[in-house]
């Protein structure tokens, strides 16, 4: 069955380091999301992606983080300098329609 | 703004007791209420999609219904593999791939 999947499954990074954060979505869905969960707390919405463009972006998207499709295949989130209260479970989803599937997470921890 | 609550924040039950899980909503014009499964330091599992209410969704022994204001999943003769997080979101008709907002889970434990 088919799935999304995420590299890495745990980043460890210095505050004010850069990440990329690596998903490859199911094959044929068109549309791509980023949410992240802080620990003990709800998934938050953060970006939405289609057709190489920005859908949709949540109050925590700010001018840090950036989205990019590089190739058919991956899909990726950029944290330029990285913060404290960046640390998180990062998950990818996509979705051919309206339910959305999503992938492991990575573990990002910000010291 | 899209608020989910959802009812208890944990349950404890014994192998083979029913219960049911409460997620109440407020959306402005709802797409999908959705229930998802998480198991601890792992993605959200999707288990269903509502869309209207009167609807009910099945699987295995899990059962999702939706109202107006609501929706519940059933858990009927639960085994301790049913143990997990379960996730209820919405999805507003803001746009053909709109966000999920979620509510904060029912932690579920259910003992042999």
């Amino acid at each position: 069955e088919p799935e999304v999947t995420q590299t890495p499954s745990h980043q460890v990074t210095q505050m004010g380091q850069e990440v990329i954060l690596r998903c490859v979505p199911i094959s044929n869905h068109l549309y791509f999301y980023w949410y992240r969960q802080i620990l003990g707390q709800k998934v938050e919405f953060l970006v939405s992606f289609y057709n190489n463009e920005i859908s949709e972006k949540s109050e925590i998207f700010d001018d840090q983080f950036s989205v990019e499709r590089p190739d058919g295949s991956n899909f990726t989130l950029k944290i330029r300098s990285t913060k404290l209260e960046d640390s998180a479970m990062y998950f990818c989803a996509s979705s051919a329609r309206n339910e959305q599937f999503f992938g492991p997470g990575t573990r990002l921890t910000v010291l | 703004e899209d608020q989910v609550t959802q009812s208890p924040e944990a349950l404890r039950l014994q192998e083979g007791e029913s219960s049911s899980l409460n997620c109440s909503y407020t959306v402005s014009g709802l797409r999908g209420l959705f229930w998802y499964r998480q198991d601890p330091g792992k993605g959200p599992e999707f288990l269903f999609t509502l869309y209207s209410a009167g609807e009910e969704k099945e699987k295995e022994r899990l059962k999702a219904t939706l109202t107006k204001k609501e929706s519940f999943l059933h858990i009927t003769a639960p085994k301790p593999e049913d143990s997990a997080t379960y996730l209820c979101a919405v999805q507003a008709k803001t746009g053909a791939n709109s966000k999920l907002t979620f509510g904060k889970g029912i932690t579920l434990s259910v003992r042999p």
